[in-house]
Parts: C-alpha cells; structure tokens; sequence
C-alpha cells in the first residue's frame, strides 16, 4: 500500500465551481498533514496545514479523519489561478508526498 | 520574506562523474531535507537531518548518496557517481519542527548525460 494516496485526477472545472480533492496515508503515527501546491517545473509551496478540528482559509476548506486515516481538500469559487497540482503531504519523522492531483480551471 | 536557496539552478554533468548539490536552509531552521521529483513523477522523500546526522532516509538514497552540513549554513547533497536515472529536480527543504511544515527551494535541475 501506498505511504500517501490521492485521487490520480486530473480534475477539469469551470471557474466559480467547487472541488474536492481527497487523500489517505498509511501511517497511523502519522503526526502532521498539509496541502502544497505545486506549479509546473516549480517547487512545492504550502498551501495549508490540516488540523484535527478542520480549518479554512478563504475559499479553501482542509478536513483530517485520523480514524480513517484521510486527509481533504474543498475549493470553494475556484480561480483560473488555482490551476496546479494539489499535494497531499504527511509528516512523521520526515514528510511524505502524495503523487499529486492536477486541477485545471478554465474560463 | 527568509527563503531556501539552492544553487546552481541547472546542472549538466556527465555519467559517472560526482555531483555537488548546495542548498542554504532558512536561517533558524533545525531539519533539513532533500526531495527529488523526476520528470511527470511524484515528489520523492531521499534524506532528513537534524542535529548534523541522518534522521531517516528512504531506499533511494544509497552509498551514492550522501550528505553535509560543512558550515553553518550549507546543507549539501552528494552524489558520487552520477547515473542517467538520476536525472530529476531536486528541491531542499527545511523546517523548524520535526515534522512541521517544509519550506522548498526552487531545486536543482539535474541532467545526466
């Protein structure tokens, strides 16, 4: 099994639509969760770090079910500018990256 | 805005020839890590390293691997003997936390000829 799963995608949206992007990891002690993006030939960046409670930033929404061992992401009003890949990344001793999940939103 | 700078930005060098990737960490960063993502393919775990060892490493990174905190501001990856399949992007990153969130460079792109 697969350290870090996510859904292979691509996802093709119109603007203003929402998305949803899920992950599962393997590892139960497992100890911090976040979601990068990452541009084409660009590094990764951080997008948000996802707590047990949940937690939003503007239109983005991050959820954790550690008893499921899953991980989401919701984009609420997608942006032309939200085209990139979505990466699910778990920390333990060191982090571990999903393969990714490429979003395309159009005009 | 501290940042992770990696040099050089694109490296070209012959098979079988040791390489020297550089990466200066944000400045009161504990953890260093590299990642290498090669081309079309997921961001893969190599190395971390914390209080100037090895903290966990993945099956990538073998004897032809290696890594150096020289100064205290250089993290450096080694590889000693460069092979076609190692060509990639290779991002260091680092953090202040065990496990907290990782700040990226903007990578080394390796070509292996």
């Amino acid at each position: 099994r697969k350290e870090v799963e996510q859904d292979p995608g691509p996802f093709n949206v119109p603007e203003g639509a929402t998305v949803a992007f899920n992950c599962t990891y393997s590892n139960s002690a497992s100890q911090s969760f976040f979601w990068y993006r990452q541009d084409c030939r660009k590094e990764p960046k951080l997008l948000m770090s996802v707590y047990s409670s949940g937690n939003e930033d503007g239109r983005f929404t991050a959820q954790l079910n550690r008893a499921s061992q899953y991980i989401s992401l919701l984009i609420r009003d997608s942006k032309l500018s939200d085209s990139a890949t979505y990466l699910c990344v778990v920390g333990h001793n060191d982090m571990r990256f999903g393969a990714g999940t490429r979003l395309t939103v159009k005009p | 805005e501290p940042e992770v700078t990696q040099t050089p930005s694109h490296q070209v060098t012959q098979m079988g020839q040791e390489v020297i990737l550089r990466c200066v960490p944000i400045s009161n960063h504990l953890y260093f890590y590299w990642y290498r993502q090669i081309l079309g393919q997921k961001v893969e775990f190599l190395v971390s390293f914390y209080n100037n060892e090895i903290s966990e490493k993945s099956e990538i990174f073998d004897d032809q691997f290696s890594v150096e905190r020289p100064d205290g501001s250089n993290f450096t990856l080694k590889i000693r003997s460069t092979k076609l399949e190692d060509s990639a992007m290779y991002f260091c990153a680092s953090s202040d936390g065990d496990g907290s969130k990782a700040f990226f460079g903007q990578g080394t792109r390796l070509t292996v000829v």
